[in-house]
């Protein structure tokens, strides 16, 4: 199985800040998504395929990396942004997810 | 617009068995990849289950395979989770998503809790 790992765990940032979080693969892989989720809700998705934004999320979320080291970073904080962040790799079964990253109010 | 309505979950005994419902619209569902992943009360998100646009291939997690079978009905736009044997580690928010590499629409969950 091909294991993800999140970090940091937890973020605490600050409205326009610029945030990053690193998702590192336990193998070669190509295909990452980012899914945002807010309590009470179902995860969006964000990003497939490392850097494709899906439909409708705004540019300020980017993704990059290859190989085992990917990231995701939102480039100007808005409030509507803190939530948790999971990556998830689609390059195998079983699909495996990170154990996600909160971003908090600082 | 793409719409996910998860149905089905309950209160059961460990032991029992349970059929969770998608009913899927907004979309062409013949055409898409379909699958269960499920969250357990404060933790993260696991895939659970993945079945092929026509049915002809399913993939299950480790942790549930020989006791959940996923299956679809593309003639009533339908996807569905038969959860048999259940343990109490079962427990969670069960959601149909869409897609297959990665998870693209999501369903809001229904909840399955397997406590005596």
């Amino acid at each position: 199985d091909i294991q993800m790992t999140q970090s940091p765990s937890s973020v605490s940032a600050s409205v326009g800040d610029r945030v990053t979080i690193t998702c590192r693969a336990s193998q070669r892989i190509s295909w990452l998504a980012w899914y945002q989720q807010k309590p009470g809700e179902a995860p969006k998705a964000l990003i497939y395929v490392v850097s494709s934004l899906q439909s409708g999320v705004p540019p300020r979320f980017s993704g990059s990396g290859s190989g085992t080291d990917f990231s995701l970073t939102i480039s100007s904080l808005q409030p509507e942004d803190f939530a948790t962040y999971f990556c998830q790799q689609g390059n195998s079964f079983p699909r495996t997810f990170g154990q996600g990253t909160k971003v908090e109010v600082k | 617009e793409v719409h996910l309505l998860d149905s089905g979950g309950a209160l059961v005994q460990p032991g029992g068995s349970l059929t969770l419902s998608c009913a899927a619209s907004g979309f062409s569902f013949s055409d898409y990849a379909m699958n269960w992943v499920r969250q357990a009360p404060g933790k993260g998100l696991e895939w659970v289950s993945t079945i092929t646009l026509d049915g002809g291939h399913t993939y299950y997690a480790d942790s549930v395979k020989g006791r959940f079978t996923i299956s679809r009905d593309n003639s009533k736009n339908t996807l569905h989770l038969q959860l048999n044997s259940l343990r109490a580690e079962d427990t969670a928010i069960y959601h149909c998503v869409q897609g297959y590499s990665s998870f693209d629409f999501w369903g809001q969950g229904t909840m399955v809790t397997v406590s005596s």
